[in-house]
């Protein structure tokens, strides 16, 4: 079976640092993997995914992750946060490109906290 | 175009009452999850529909919560009755040909 761990529950951050979020997985087969954002009282906003190929895979709001097989591990970066990216960040496993045969498989989730 | 469209927003009940929830998904998504995402944790799979047949409904507690999608399009879950555990928000998702899933905003379940 699949899973997920996002090894740190709390991040915070300050305005303009650099962020990168962990997500380590578990699948025995070839991984499709997310990273999701989940702002407050909002639903789940897809921020990028890793199918196949270049292993830096670019997102929306400028965000990256990087795939690393070696390490199980699809981290997920910002070279600079602003105050808007404080949300909750899901990252997610599925055993087809678009998660979309056999639904996704999320982390706990880790909240990102911004100070001023 | 227009997303994944879920109703009520914010519900609360008492323990052992019954409550509905309704989504719509984005149009031509052949696909439709229903997840639970309980405070404090990621969102689970409850239950997928595609068209009008389940395909995945393993996690679904089905003595007591319930799902349908009749004409393959709008689907409704119910809760009954529901426990003070149930409290969760409830996001509809939908996608296309095994493509990308995309969310509603969800609907927030209170039980006290």
């Amino acid at each position: 079976a699949q899973s997920v761990t996002q090894p740190d529950i709390h991040i915070t951050v300050s305005e303009g640092a650099s962020l990168e979020l962990r997500c380590n997985y578990s699948y025995g087969a070839t991984p499709y993997l997310f990273w999701y954002v989940q702002s407050p009282g909002q639903g789940l906003q897809l921020l990028l995914k890793y199918f196949s190929g270049d292993t830096l895979v670019q997102g929306i709001k400028g965000f990256e992750a990087e795939f690393k097989r070696s390490q199980s591990s699809f981290n997920l970066r910002k070279p600079s946060v602003h105050w808007s990216d404080a949300a909750e960040y899901f990252c997610a496993v599925a055993a087809t490109p678009g998660g979309g045969a056999d639904g996704l498989t999320f982390g706990k989730g880790t909240h990102l906290i911004i100070q001023p | 175009e227009a997303g994944v469209a879920q109703s009520p927003r914010y519900k609360i009940i008492e323990k052992r009452q019954s409550v509905a929830f309704w989504c719509n998904p984005i149009s031509g998504h052949a696909t439709l999850y229903w997840y639970q995402q309980i405070l404090g944790q990621g969102p689970k799979l409850l239950i997928q529909f595609q068209n009008n047949g389940v395909v995945d409904d393993s996690q679904l507690p089905k003595d007591r919560f319930s799902a349908e999608r009749l004409k393959g399009v709008d689907s409704t879950l119910k809760i009954q009755p529901a426990k003070l555990e149930d409290s969760a928000v409830y996001l509809c998702a939908s996608s296309q040909a095994g493509n990308t899933i995309y969310f509603g905003e969800g609907s927030w379940l209170t039980v006290v």
